[in-house]
């Protein structure tokens, strides 16, 4: 399966700091996309990059995207306490995900 | 907005019996997706559906099965129960491919404990 691997697997910064993960993959991907999930719950989607897309933004999101390396970046800007959770990375087949093992954010205040 | 519903946010079930597990969505979609989390396995799809009455096994579908008898409603079996089993169940739904995209939305979760 087309498994995305999220680096780090665990992250602990402050309030006003940015958070930058990483997600590596190993087939070629139609596009990729990144979830969070708070403690417990659902997850939400993010962000879709399209495999012909290098960057794209969404509020204080970043994410980039380089299908050379296979792999791609989720930035978050001025980070804040309610950013703490967890964040995953799905490579795209056809209909289905598949999902990396997540990155674990900590904003501390 | 997109709602995906679970029947039990916590299910406690004992080693053999049968556990049904509901999810149900208001936004049309054709596909429904059923995964279980695990600490350090990350998402693992075990069934998904994309239409009434069809299903696809995903990659851990053993000891599971599914019901879709309607588009909005999509159904996760255990029919025997086992403590291996005990894990999050996730359920999420999206749009068929060609119709928008393949962005999933997700229920809030079940976390099943079997003992």
């Amino acid at each position: 399966s087309q498994q995305g691997e999220e680096d780090p697997q665990a992250l602990s910064i402050q309030e006003g700091e940015n958070a930058t993960m990483n997600c590596s993959y190993k087939t070629s991907i139609n596009n990729l996309q990144w979830y969070r999930q708070n403690s417990g719950r659902g997850l939400v989607h993010l962000i879709l990059i399209r495999s012909n897309e290098r960057e794209k933004h969404s509020g204080r999101l970043r994410v980039t995207l380089d299908t050379s390396k296979k792999s791609s970046s989720l930035l978050i800007t001025a980070s804040r306490a309610a950013d703490t959770a967890s964040y995953f990375c799905a490579t795209v087949g056809y209909s289905t995900l598949t999902f990396g093992k997540g990155t674990m954010l900590l904003v501390s205040p | 907005d997109v709602k995906v519903t679970q029947s039990s946010r916590y299910l406690v079930k004992r080693t053999g019996e049968k556990v049904f597990l509901e999810c149900v969505q208001d936004m049309d979609h054709e596909n429904m997706f059923w995964y279980r989390q695990d600490p350090g396995l990350g998402l693992r799809l075990i069934y998904f559906s994309y239409d009434v009455k069809m299903k696809e096994k995903g990659d851990i579908p053993e000891g599971y099965s599914v019901s879709r008898e309607k588009k909005e409603r999509f159904s996760l079996i255990l029919e025997s129960a086992s403590t291996n089993q005990t894990s999050m169940y996730l359920c999420a739904s999206s749009l068929r491919v060609g119709r928008g995209g393949n962005e999933q939305y997700f229920g809030p979760g079940t976390r099943l404990t079997v003992t």
